[in-house]
């Protein structure tokens, strides 16, 4: 069975501070995708990254980067800096096949 | 490039009227589409999703159906609307791809009254 958790329910930073997201899966399958989402108050649910099974290298993108670890089945979100418009819901998804398993969401709260 | 139409962006529908919740998707081919509800602003729960026309998978029982009428079109329905069906219903579509991104539509916010 395919799972995702997203054990931190909601996450309060203040402003610079560097705050990590956690995600853990489980799934059987050898060959599967991982990805994040940030879903600002607006609710449309943005694109953040995807990484595949194969592929371990950390990734970084500006004040983001993501630390996948297949060892301990986890994919995290490390935002650095962070700023109030960082503020939002973040889902971590696993895909494998044509179905996508969505975590339970972080809820983040950047304080000016 | 591929866009992805939803809506309406609000409803509001009394206890046991029907609901017809329609996404298109443009720029793409046999996308992959599926049909997600957040309740509580929180969790997505998977409802429907589709590999073709005339192809649906339900992924949870409900009073909740899901059609597939043209490649690119997906339609949500109910007879008869719960006042448990309130939520944010989200229309997605991925390529027919594997380990392709998931698109999102904009949601659209159902009250049920």
């Amino acid at each position: 069975a395919q799972k995702v958790t997203q054990a931190q329910t909601e996450i309060s930073v203040v402003e610079k501070e560097d705050v990590t997201l956690d995600c853990v899966y489980e799934t059987r399958d050898t060959t599967y995708y991982l990805f994040w989402y940030k879903q600002p108050p607006s609710g449309e649910l943005v694109f953040l990254i995807r990484r595949n099974s194969f592929d371990e290298q950390n990734e970084i993108s500006g004040r983001y980067s993501w630390n996948f670890q297949k060892s301990t089945s986890s994919f995290n979100f490390t935002i650095t800096a962070s700023q109030v418009v960082d503020s939002a819901v973040y889902f971590c998804a696993l895909s494998t096949g044509n179905q996508f398993y969505f975590g339970t969401g972080t809820s983040l709260t950047v304080i000016p | 490039s591929q866009t992805i139409h939803q809506w309406p962006a609000t409803l509001v529908q009394p206890v046991g009227s029907p609901l017809s919740l329609e996404c298109t998707v443009e720029g793409t081919s046999n996308p992959n589409l599926y049909w997600y509800r957040q309740a509580a602003g929180r969790g997505l729960q998977l409802l429907f999703y589709s590999v073709g026309i005339g192809q649906i998978s339900s992924e949870v029982p409900q009073n909740l159906s899901a059609s597939r009428p043209q490649d690119r079109q997906f339609i949500l329905s109910s007879k008869k609307l719960l006042l448990s069906d309130s939520g944010f219903y989200l229309c997605a579509w991925s390529p027919e791809t594997r380990g392709g991104k998931l698109f999102f539509g904009s949601g659209t916010q159902l009250s049920v009254l």
